[in-house]
């Protein structure tokens, strides 16, 4: 089966733009995941799906960012506009309803300048 | 909240065996997973382990939990330079977010 997919997988823009991250998880998955990862970090959570239903998104940052899961599918995380700070990778994930693995994707690295 | 740490290093020659080290927090943390990273790509899992078990063995990887302790390890067999990356352990209850170390850097020489 084909793993998640992410795109772009690089972005550059200047401070102060908007971007916007898109990831298609694995077919039958309903559960999706955006986690952020500074360098030298592990991943952190930003916001959990079940469905189309944000059910954790106590960790992502509302004065800028934003996501959707429209039709439960596959979901867009938005930034805007860009700092500095954003700079980072963001790694997409999937797993079946309240199963143990998570499959993650390449991830779209940002540089923000 | 819980809270994943691991050593930042470990050097190894080929051929020798690798031993990775993570400690957790969460005693309600009811998987604890091992991750692998490789340069500019996203994370493989590659294995993970239950609560209650005391080792898991797969192939060249062997994971030893002591649930006391909240230690965590994974040994890599015959390590290759194929094996150098970044290793994450991570610990989770089921279908919740992964709480993840800083992970390990392994670095093989031949």
């Amino acid at each position: 089966e084909a793993g998640v997919v992410q795109s772009p997988r690089y972005k550059i823009i200047e401070k102060k733009q908007p971007v916007a991250f898109w990831c298609n998880p694995i077919s039958g998955h309903n559960t999706l995941y955006w986690y952020l990862q500074n360098l030298g970090q592990g991943p952190e959570l930003l916001i959990r799906y079940e469905n189309e239903e944000a059910v954790d998104d106590s960790q992502l940052p509302k004065d800028r960012f934003s996501a959707e899961r429209l039709k439960g599918v596959d979901s867009t995380l938005k930034i805007q506009p860009a700092e500095l700070g954003d700079s980072a990778v963001y790694l997409c994930a999937s797993s079946r309803t309240r199963e143990k693995t998570q499959y993650f994707g390449p991830g779209t690295r940002l540089l923000v300048l | 909240g819980e809270d994943v740490e691991q050593s930042l290093f470990l050097s190894v020659r080929e051929g020798d065996s690798s031993v990775i080290n993570c400690t957790y927090t969460d005693s309600s943390s009811t998987y604890l997973y091992w991750y692998k990273q490789e340069p500019g790509a996203g994370l493989q899992l590659l294995t993970y382990i239950f609560s209650n078990m005391d080792m898991k063995q797969d192939q060249r990887l062997t994971v030893l939990l002591n649930k006391k302790d909240k230690h965590l390890s994974l040994r890599i067999a015959d390590t290759q330079t194929g094996d150098s990356a970044i290793y994450f352990c991570a610990a989770s209850q089921a279908g919740t977010a992964l709480i993840f170390g800083k992970g390990t850097t392994l670095s093989v020489s031949s």
